[in-house]
């Protein structure tokens, strides 16, 4: 079982949709980070958080740490959303290593 | 700033052959990362570095060597080219110390071993 769980794998949405992609941990972490990273490019970071809630433009990322719990919501999605995002956790120390999700592959049709 | 670079983009190797990938980045960041990216499964560390000088092995370390001789630049060899070692390797750095950080990553490096 992977240490850090995302649903759904897979997602197909309309243009215009609000969107909801979910990431869980198993245990304490120091910071969440969302990503992005577009058919056959790079990895962009999109968030990084360790409590409340952070917005950029149409992006939204939430924390619960007690449920261990993370979420990614894309408002008035559009297909230039279309991409796979990636969650991955921090649990601190000296290294600043990531432990990643497998991603969800999202699909915004227009 | 150019960021994070790597290269070559692309490379096919036959088994056995013995490659080089070089990650450079220009934000005098002390934290350097090498990982493979799989079908189906999350980014997996390789090696990772804390400074010039250092390197250390992350989770998938067999069949890969590092090195990081100048700040800026860390290096990933394959001595000996396996089909396993088909993959997309991306580089990341990051600040270090004392807090958490965002990890800047090129743009990865796709790998086929015949």
């Amino acid at each position: 079982k992977n240490e850090v769980e995302q649903s759904p794998q897979n997602l197909t949405a309309q243009e215009g949709e609000f969107i909801t992609i979910n990431c869980s941990y198993s245990v304490g972490i120091s910071a969440l980070h969302w990503l992005q990273q577009h058919p056959g490019g790079g990895i962009v970071s999109l968030f990084m958080l360790s409590s409340g809630k952070k917005k950029h433009g149409r992006l939204i990322a939430t924390i619960n740490i007690q449920e261990k719990h993370s979420s990614l919501h894309i408002t008035a999605s559009h297909p230039r959303d279309s991409a796979v995002y990636i969650c991955a956790v921090n649990y601190g120390g000296a290294t600043n290593k990531l432990i990643f999700g497998t991603g969800t592959l999202l699909a915004v049709q227009p | 700033n150019a960021g994070v670079t790597q290269t070559p983009k692309f490379r096919v190797l036959k088994t056995g052959q013995s490659m080089t990938l070089l990650c450079a980045q220009d934000m005098n960041h002390e934290y350097m990362y090498w990982y493979r990216q799989d079908p189906g499964m999350g980014l997996r560390l390789i090696h990772y570095s804390v400074g010039e000088g250092t390197t250390a092995k992350g989770e998938v370390p067999d069949g890969y060597n590092v090195s990081r001789l100048k700040k800026q630049n860390f290096l990933l060899g394959l001595e000996s080219a396996a089909p396993s070692q088909t993959s997309v390797y991306f580089c990341a750095s990051s600040e270090g110390l004392g807090r958490i950080y965002e990890q800047y990553f090129g743009p990865g490096t796709r790998l086929t071993v015949t």
